[in-house]
């Protein structure tokens, strides 16, 4: 089956760091961008970064540049965000997603809460 | 960055009805637009990909068009399981991606 699956989400203090996962199968994992996507509770969604195939080309939103850090480990099939310096208004529910300009492959999300 | 605004930010409609949703682009983005339906709980899902290509599987009452600045989202008859909310995404250039705020479809 073609899915990815997200984990480490969690609850976390302010200033706090989490790192992100996302399991790929079912595709070719090395041949397709990958981004995060993210989704605060009520509230629209807001691509957070991307990455190329090799891992040699990143893109982030401008509020998470200098904090998040996107990176994959084709071999293991394997996406991550590293977040640092974590804000409340980072809470948000995180998705894994194939990009190729469209986002045509969702994961069902991994929750972040920031809260004191 | 390009910003997109979409409007209206929601409707109340009938089973049958046609639907239009609008989405502007802050700068050209040629045909780089994309529409996504997300259920309460669910995750989106892909339903148009530059502005009026049907993703695979995507019933055909679904539609988009235009170019440049100005999109428009279609549901020709609308069906009990399309009320949701529908997000325009524009991928020009390069990233970042961004996201109308979106249209939540209601019943009336």
């Amino acid at each position: 089956e073609v899915q990815v699956v997200e984990s480490g989400g969690g609850l976390v203090q302010p200033g706090g760091s989490l790192r992100l996962s996302c399991a790929a199968s079912g595709f070719t994992f090395s041949s397709y961008w990958m981004s995060w996507v993210r989704q605060a509770p009520g509230k629209g969604l807001e691509w957070v970064a991307n990455i190329k195939q090799d891992g040699n080309e990143k893109y982030y939103v401008d509020s998470v540049k200098g904090r998040f850090t996107i990176s994959r480990d084709n071999a293991k099939k394997s996406l991550y965000l590293q977040m640092n310096s974590l804000k409340a208004e980072d809470t948000a529910l995180y998705y894994c997603v194939r990009d190729w300009s469209l986002f045509d492959l969702w994961g069902r999300g991994t929750l972040v809460t920031v809260s004191s | 960055d390009i910003q997109m605004t979409q409007s209206p930010s929601s409707l109340s409609a009938s089973v049958g009805d046609r639907i239009t949703i609008t989405c502007r682009a802050s700068q050209s983005i040629s045909r780089y637009l994309n529409w996504y339906q997300q259920k309460p709980g669910k995750a989106p899902k892909l339903l148009i990909y530059t502005a009026s290509n049907l993703q695979s599987g995507v019933p055909s009452r679904f539609s988009g068009s235009g170019s440049g600045t100005d999109f428009t989202f279609t549901i020709s008859s609308l069906q009990p399981e399309d009320f949701a909310t529908y997000y325009c995404q524009q991928s020009y250039s390069t990233p970042p991606w961004t996201f109308g705020q979106g249209t939540k479809v209601e019943i009336k």
